[in-house]
């Protein structure tokens, strides 16, 4: 129990074009997903909290405008990350909160690589 | 806010020898604390936790304990195995699984 899955698990796009990555739990309803960032060697590095149904609350620092999230449903969130540019190659890894257990669950990251 | 140390940042052991990473968080209202193991270029798999109101906790080779006066707590691996060999990372959260601050993380190296 308690899948993450991500889609897709690795991506390269040229310079200007938008990026969507989606992150689903697959066994159980989470109304909390974060998006986090981590570079080589680091930790993980928390962008965006998503909760379903209402607008995303994003860290300080982080662009709104430039990393899109939508939450429609209770098994579904997407980052959209629009106009990339190559500071945005990153490793970005979401996670579902399962409320029963009261804890986060992992996907197992988007390798973005920005030509 | 919330800050979360984390000791060592390496770690190597020998197979079969025990391994310890700590962690000190500064925030004492924080009742939450999981740690993931993450393998290379994947994301990180959760391996055990333990809340505020509990001091020890246990699941096979893997312990954790809790010091909540001295704002501390420890992952303790037995019997170490060369596939143990990771990047480990502690967290701290206040809301039982919102909010995770994360230490730096330990790159723990099994030998054979």
């Amino acid at each position: 129990g308690a899948v993450v899955s991500q889609h897709p698990s690795w991506v390269i796009c040229k310079s200007g074009t938008s990026v969507k990555i989606e992150c689903r739990s697959l066994d159980f309803q989470a109304t909390t997903m974060f998006w986090y960032r981590q570079f080589p060697k680091q930790s993980l590095m928390l962008m965006a909290t998503s909760n379903e149904g209402s607008k995303a609350t994003y860290e300080q620092g982080v662009e709104k405008d430039k990393f899109l999230i939508n939450h429609a449903s209770l098994t579904l969130s997407t980052l959209t990350v629009t106009s990339a540019h190559p500071e945005d190659s990153s490793f970005y890894i979401c996670s579902a909160r399962d409320a029963g257990r009261e804890t986060q669950y992992f996907g197992p990251g988007t390798r973005l690589l920005v030509l | 806010g919330e800050n979360v140390e984390q000791h060592p940042s390496t770690l190597s052991v020998q197979e079969g020898d025990s391994a310890v990473i700590k962690c000190t968080y500064s925030d004492s209202a924080s009742n939450y604390f999981p740690w993931y193991k993450q393998e290379l270029g994947k994301g990180p798999q959760l391996i055990i936790d333990i809340r505020s109101n509990v001091g020890e906790k246990k699941d096979q080779r893997i312990a954790v304990t809790l010091n909540k006066t001295a704002k501390h707590f420890s992952l303790h691996i037995t019997e170490t195995q060369p596939e143990d060999s990771a990047v480990y990372f502690c967290a701290a959260s206040k809301n039982y699984g919102q909010n995770f601050v994360f230490g730096p993380g330990t790159r723990l190296s099994v030998l054979p």
